[in-house]
């Protein structure tokens, strides 16, 4: 099993590009999950979803929309690329047990 | 509401106990800990159920004390893996049951030396 798999890993946008940060898990989970880590900073959620079709906002979703169409995948779109969004990216996946969060490897996304 | 941990740095030396609280403003359902290494992504640590149940890591240890929306985590006779950030998460409750908004607090770095 792969688990939580993000793409890209790494990727540099000019302001006001607009990009989509791919997760993937394989573990039929039914939460998913987007945080922001700012370097030296805790993870901040972004956008969570509790099944397929069902998404909400997190802590700090301003500049970002996710989608999620089936149970595996649940990609992040950032509109209008800003430099605050600067920053680490995790996804996560949580089964409905609640008894383990498994993170993607991240995604570190620069904007300049 | 972000759970709030303490203290935000701790240093040990190989050997000595730490422990690293956190607590919220809203009713727990569970907590979950987790840890970080440099560049990494956060791992699952350990989870605390309501009532009591815990499961997780076999040499660190936690309690979780619903009353006063708390739980703490002990790190004993630490080695120099243990050293990292360490989260906690709360999975927000509604009634008896989660609501799913896995929210962390902002983390409390641990480092161990020889």
């Amino acid at each position: 099993n792969a688990g939580v798999t993000q793409t890209p890993k790494f990727r540099i946008l000019k302001i006001g590009q607009s990009m989509t940060l791919q997760c993937a898990q394989d573990m039929n989970h039914n939460y998913m999950y987007w945080y922001r880590q700012d370097p030296g900073m805790g993870l901040k959620l972004i956008y969570y979803s509790v099944g397929a079709g069902i998404t909400d906002k997190g802590e700090v979703p301003n500049g970002y929309n996710v989608s999620r169409s089936t149970t595996e995948d649940f990609p992040l779109r950032l509109e209008l690329a800003a430099p605050s969004q600067t920053s680490v990216y995790f996804c996560a996946a949580l089964g409905t047990q609640f008894t383990e969060a498994f993170f993607g490897q991240g995604t570190r996304l620069t904007v300049v | 509401q972000q759970p709030v941990q303490s203290p935000q740095a701790v240093i040990l030396r190989e050997g000595e106990d730490a422990v690293i609280n956190c607590s919220s403003s809203k009713a727990l359902y569970s907590v979950h800990w987790y840890r970080q290494k440099h560049g990494e992504a956060p791992v699952f640590l350990m989870i605390l159920l309501k009532g009591g149940e815990q499961k997780g890591h076999e040499k660190i240890s936690a309690s979780f004390n619903e009353k006063k929306q708390q739980s703490s985590l002990y790190l004993t006779a630490s080695q120099l893996s243990y050293s990292g950030t360490y989260f906690c998460g709360t999975p927000g409750a509604h009634g008896s049951s989660n609501t799913g908004k896995l929210i962390f607090g902002q983390g409390t770095t641990l480092q161990v030396k020889p």
